[in-house]
């Protein structure tokens, strides 16, 4: 089945760029998604890309696939401290409704 | 304004009963979903539901129960026979997808389970 392995955590220092990776197994996949999460909250979509991309940029964030090592990285440059928060990135299955969620990043921003 | 609402935020049960946690939607999505929530674990999908009156196991279906008997409305029942229900409960919908399209889900602001 599907499976989305992320590190669980990252620090760093204001200002600085944050790059979170996440790997995943579906070659099939269509969408690759990155989904924000403050604490106690539910998760906001961020940024998507299309399979047939390599590279999404919006503002800070900038996402990068590589598919042949069916690699995903998102990008946050100038981070702050409202950046703080669980990323998770997730891919769409083959199916038609399904999203398989990677186990999040704590991203901890310190001033 | 358009949302997802959960209530409550947070629930507090005795072993042993089962509890009901609320999940409405004013967006007009077709599909609605529940994942459960865990440190460390990411998120998994209990049930999830494309229309009306039609829902289907997820990853972890095993002692939760699901009905659908309107759009706006997804309710899960965590029963006595899940054995470690104490967790946070995400809801989220989206319009219905197709085979290969982008699935946007749009996530309520959760309920914390803890189960004494």
């Amino acid at each position: 089945g599907e499976d989305v392995e992320q590190s669980l955590f990252l620090s760093v220092r204001e200002g600085d760029s944050s790059v979170i990776n996440c790997t995943y197994t579906d070659s099939s996949s269509t969408y690759l998604y990155w989904y924000k999460q403050e604490p106690g909250a539910g998760l906001q979509l961020l940024t998507y890309i299309f399979s047939n991309m390599d590279m999404k940029q919006d503002q800070r964030l900038t996402v990068l696939l590589n598919k042949k090592d069916k690699h995903l990285s998102l990008r946050i440059a100038d981070t702050q401290t409202g950046d703080s928060a669980i990323y998770f990135c997730a891919e769409s299955d083959t199916g038609f409704q399904k999203l398989v969620f990677g186990t999040g990043t704590r991203l901890l921003v310190s001033p | 304004d358009g949302g997802i609402t959960q209530s409550p935020k947070y629930l507090f049960r005795k072993e042993g009963q089962n509890v009901t946690l609320s999940c409405e939607q004013n967006l007009n999505h077709d599909a609605m979903y529940w994942y459960r929530q865990d440190p460390g674990q990411g998120l998994r999908l209990i049930y999830y539901s494309q229309i009306v009156n039609d829902f289907q196991k997820g990853d972890i279906a095993e002692g939760y129960s699901v009905s659908r008997e309107k759009k706006e409305s997804f309710p899960l029942t965590v029963t006595s026979a899940q054995k470690n229900p104490t967790a946070f409960y995400l809801c989220a919908s989206s319009i219905r997808r197709t085979s290969g399209s982008l699935n946007e889900q749009f996530f309520g602001p959760g309920t914390r389970l803890t189960v004494l």
